[in-house]
């Protein structure tokens, strides 16, 4: 799991509260990435973050939010507007994507958080 | 656009007996492919990387991969097959045309080594 970690291990939501992931990494890398695992579906991009204080929504941002105040930090809000919550959520950094450095694209992720929401 | 398929959710071998795990996918231009590993309740791990050069792979814990272009696959390969192996593995696209912003990751493939 490398310099990225994520809390807590387990949460336990009702139905329409808001709920915070939190990520920190200690690896000095510039982007973050948030991504939703679910059986059978593989990974899915909810956001991610190349620089402080800016983000982009990934494949499946509905129903989430997330902010970019510190480079170690990538905190990921699920409001109650995203219709079904419960899932792994894994996150991730790398440094910088750049196409001239395929190395870039070699992404080191946290242990995840498990959400389940009743 | 680009997109990676794992044709098998699962896929179960011997120990002692040699395994693959397969993907193909698609891009525009030319591939970087990588593979991970997750075990349970954990997060991914990177087992190894093709960018460019020799085709075939080699990564962490004795796996390789043999990339085709022909074929457009990356299967993943070990030679003999441990019970400590059986875990969820990922394959993952990145087009190198830059028409993609980030990975795409396969469906994952659940390898089960049996004693």
């Amino acid at each position: 799991d490398g310099g990225i970690t994520q809390s807590p291990k387990y949460l336990f939501r009702k139905e329409g509260q808001n709920v915070t992931l939190s990520c920190e990494q200690n690896l000095n890398h510039d982007a973050m990435y948030w991504y939703r695992q679910d059986p059978g579906q593989g990974l899915r991009l909810i956001y991610y973050s190349q620089i402080v204080n800016d983000f982009q929504k990934g494949d499946i941002a509905e129903g989430y939010s997330v902010s970019r105040e510190k480079k170690e930090s990538f905190p990921l809000t699920v409001t109650s507007a995203q219709k079904n919550p419960t899932a792994f959520y894994l996150c991730a950094s790398s440094i910088v994507p750049r196409l001239a450095e395929p190395r870039s694209y070699e992404q080191y992720f946290g242990p995840g958080t498990r959400l389940t929401v009743t | 656009a680009q997109s990676v398929a794992q044709p098998e959710d699962q896929v179960n071998v011997a120990e002692g007996n040699p395994l693959t795990v397969k993907c193909t996918y698609s891009v525009s231009g030319n591939p970087y492919l990588f593979w991970y590993v997750q075990y349970p309740n954990r997060g991914l791990q990177f087992l190894l990387k093709y960018i460019t050069g020799d085709n075939l792979v080699k990564g962490s814990y004795g796996f390789e991969a043999e990339f085709n272009k022909s074929q457009t696959s990356f299967h993943l390969k070990k030679p003999s097959a441990l019970v400590s192996d059986s875990a969820l593995y990922f394959c993952a696209v990145r087009d190198s045309s830059g028409s993609a912003r980030q990975l795409t990751f396969g469906s994952g493939t659940q390898l089960t080594v049996l004693p």
